[in-house]
């Protein structure tokens, strides 16, 4: 079964700090794809990065970088620099084929990040 | 500019009472999925479509059905509503035909309160 783990429930830090947020999946497809969703208190889930699983090259957009290692099973997300608009919820989330050609997106549960100024 | 909208925002309605939420989408996207999000449990999948005519079961699918008679529409309809379906429904779509391969974009979400 495919799993995502998110370990840090909430995570509160200030501004300017650097923050990582972790994530852990399974799976037995060698075919899947990772991503990264932002909720901020808005509301609505705003799509950051997919990443399929043949890529282990880290990426980094402005203060947001993300390192998949596939030995640990893990797509780590760091943001640098830290800012108020940071606060969020993030999710990370995984799909992939299942046998009998079912998929779905997995998402973990979510780890509440806030920025305090 | 495409997008993905979700209608009501916000629904109260009576334990027993059929209800159905709409979800609209002019990505002209194939796959359209439906998820609940509660405290502690992320985005549940509930019901998915790759396609016109095309529905299928989710992780938690009790008490939901949808049906897809075109590309832009997945309602979601609870049959007779429960207080345990008190919940934020989220729409998404994608534009993959092998699966959620693709990023999936989300419509603002409905709120749901089964009193």
């Amino acid at each position: 079964a495919q799993k995502v783990t998110q370990a840090q429930t909430e995570i509160s830090v200030v501004e300017k700090e650097d923050v990582t947020l972790d994530c852990v999946y399974e799976t037995r497809d060698t075919t899947y794809y990772l991503f990264w969703y932002k909720q901020p208190p808005s509301g609505e889930l705003v799509f950051l990065i997919r990443r399929n699983s043949f890529d282990e090259q880290n990426e980094i957009s402005g203060r947001y970088s993300w390192n998949f290692q596939k030995s640990t099973s893990s797509f780590n997300f760091t943001i640098t620099a830290s800012q108020v608009v940071d606060s969020a919820v993030y999710f990370c989330a995984l799909s992939g084929l299942t046998q009998g050609g079912s998929e779905k997106l997995v998402f973990g549960k979510g780890t509440k990040l806030t920025v305090n100024p | 500019d495409a997008e993905i909208t979700q209608s009501p925002r916000h629904k109260i309605t009576e334990t027993g009472r059929q209800v159905t939420l709409a979800c609209h989408q002019t990505w002209n996207h194939n796959n359209m999925f439906w998820y609940r999000q509660d405290l502690g449990h992320g985005l549940r999948l509930i019901h998915y479509s790759y396609g016109v005519q095309d529905t299928n079961k989710g992780e938690v699918s009790d008490g939901y059905s949808v049906s897809r008679s075109n590309t832009e529409d997945l309602p979601l309809t609870l049959e007779s509503a429960a207080s345990s379906q008190t919940s934020v429904y989220f729409c998404a779509s994608s534009e993959s035909l092998a699966g959620p391969f693709y990023e999936q974009y989300f419509g603002p979400g409905t709120r749901l309160t089964v009193t």
